[in-house]
Formats: C-alpha cells, sequence, structure tokens
C-alpha cells in the first residue's frame, strides 16, 4: 500500500527566508511524486511533479522540489518565500499508470511580513 | 480552456435528504476521480472512473454513497439520506491517460445538519 507522510502541520517563516515543507512516502515500486496547493475555499492547484530523471524538480510559483530514492523523501523547497505562498500544502504519490492519488494531511504555510 | 467544474459549489441540508452532487470533467479527459476532504481524514479517494466505466469504489463509504458517469462530460456522486457525519467538501478531479496530474474542481462545501 502506498502512503505518505507530510511530519509538520504547520511551517512557520518570514517572508524573504528559505521555505521547505517536508514529505516523505512508501511505496513498492517507482513512485510518481507531486505537490499540491490550495487556498482558501479553492480546489488543489498543481505545482509540480517527479516522475523520472533529475532529481530536482522545478514547478510554478518558484517552487521546487528535490526527490530523494534512498530517503524516500520529496521535499518542496522554495530560496524565498512570500506571503501570498501561505497555503495549505499536499505531497501526493501514486504508481505508474493512471492510478489514484494517495494523499499526505497536508501542511500549512505561513509566511510572515 | 474551462477547467473542473462542480455545482454546486455549497449545498446545506437536513440530515435524511437527498444530496446530489455534480462535476464536468475537462473536456477530453477520460479519468474522473471524486474526493471528499475533512479536516478529520484529510484527501480520501471515493470512487473512480476510466471512459465512463467505474474501475475503484472501495472508498465509497456506505451504500447511501453512489456516483455514476453517464457520459465523457458529466458525473455525479449522490447520497441518500445524508447524515451530519457527510458534511466535507467533495472535489472532483480529472485527468488524461499519458498526462501524470489531475486537475481538481473547486469543491462542494456539503453541510448536513
Amino acid at each position: 500500500a502506498q502512503s505518505v507522510a507530510q511530519p509538520e502541520d504547520q511551517v512557520n517563516v518570514a517572508e524573504g527566508n528559505p521555505l521547505t515543507v517536508k514529505c516523505t512516502y512508501s511505496v513498492s515500486g517507482n513512485p510518481y511524486l507531486f505537490w499540491y496547493v490550495q487556498y482558501p475555499n479553492r480546489g488543489l492547484q498543481f505545482l509540480l511533479k517527479y516522475i523520472t530523471g533529475d532529481n530536482l524538480v522545478k514547478g510554478s510559483y518558484g517552487f521546487e522540489a528535490e526527490f530523494n530514492k534512498s530517503q524516500t523523501s520529496f521535499h518542496l523547497k522554495k530560496p524565498s518565500a512570500l506571503v501570498s505562498d501561505s497555503a495549505l500544502y499536499f505531497c501526493a504519490v501514486r504508481l505508474p499508470g493512471n492510478t489514484p492519488l494517495v494523499f499526505g494531511k497536508g501542511t500549512r504555510l505561513s509566511v510572515i511580513a | 480552456d474551462a477547467g473542473v467544474i462542480q455545482s454546486p459549489r455549497h449545498e446545506v441540508t437536513e440530515m435524511g435528504q437527498e444530496v446530489t452532487l455534480r462535476c464536468k470533467p475537462i473536456s477530453g479527459h477520460d479519468y474522473l476521480f471524486w474526493y471528499r476532504q475533512t479536516m478529520m481524514r484529510g484527501l480520501e479517494l471515493l470512487i473512480y472512473f476510466n471512459n465512463n466505466v467505474p474501475i475503484d469504489d472501495s472508498g465509497m463509504p456506505e451504500d447511501r454513497f453512489s456516483a455514476k458517469m453517464p457520459n465523457a462530460s458529466f458525473s455525479t456522486l449522490k447520497i441518500q439520506p445524508s447524515e451530519p457525519r457527510d458534511s466535507a467538501v467533495y472535489f472532483c478531479a480529472s485527468s488524461l491517460l499519458g498526462v501524470y496530474e489531475q486537475y481538481f474542481g473547486p469543491g462542494t462545501r456539503l453541510t448536513v445538519t
């Protein structure tokens, strides 16, 4: 069975500082990994994905994530946080084939001016 | 292009009433997913379809829940009778074979009193 862990319910960071939102996964086989963001009263928006290839993937709004197979991690990062980045972030995993996503519990990011 | 469309955006109903949630996937997408989001359980898959055929409904909580996809442009999720514990945000998502990410609608916030 697949599972995703987001160990932090809440991450606080000052505007302009780098941010990291952590994600680890458990899956048998080669995973497809995703990050989504949810703003208040909105649906989930796709940020970035890792399928294969370069372990560092870049996505929307300056976000990037690094796939680490040995640590089974896929942490989301941004060099300089903006107040507008404040939202709920979800890590998700699925196996190849158009299988459903399995989501983590979400991490609430708060960027303070 | 229009994204995934869901209606209604908000639904308030009394316990015992029938509730029908609607979803129009992105045109051309051949997979459709229904998810439910609650504070306690996070995001969980209810059911998904491929080419209008239900593939996995193991996430449907009870027989009170049913979903249909009569054509490629429309799906419904019905709860009959509704109960207060069904209160949640229900998301519909669609994807296309060969495209890895899923695209989410804005969700329907259901409140059962």
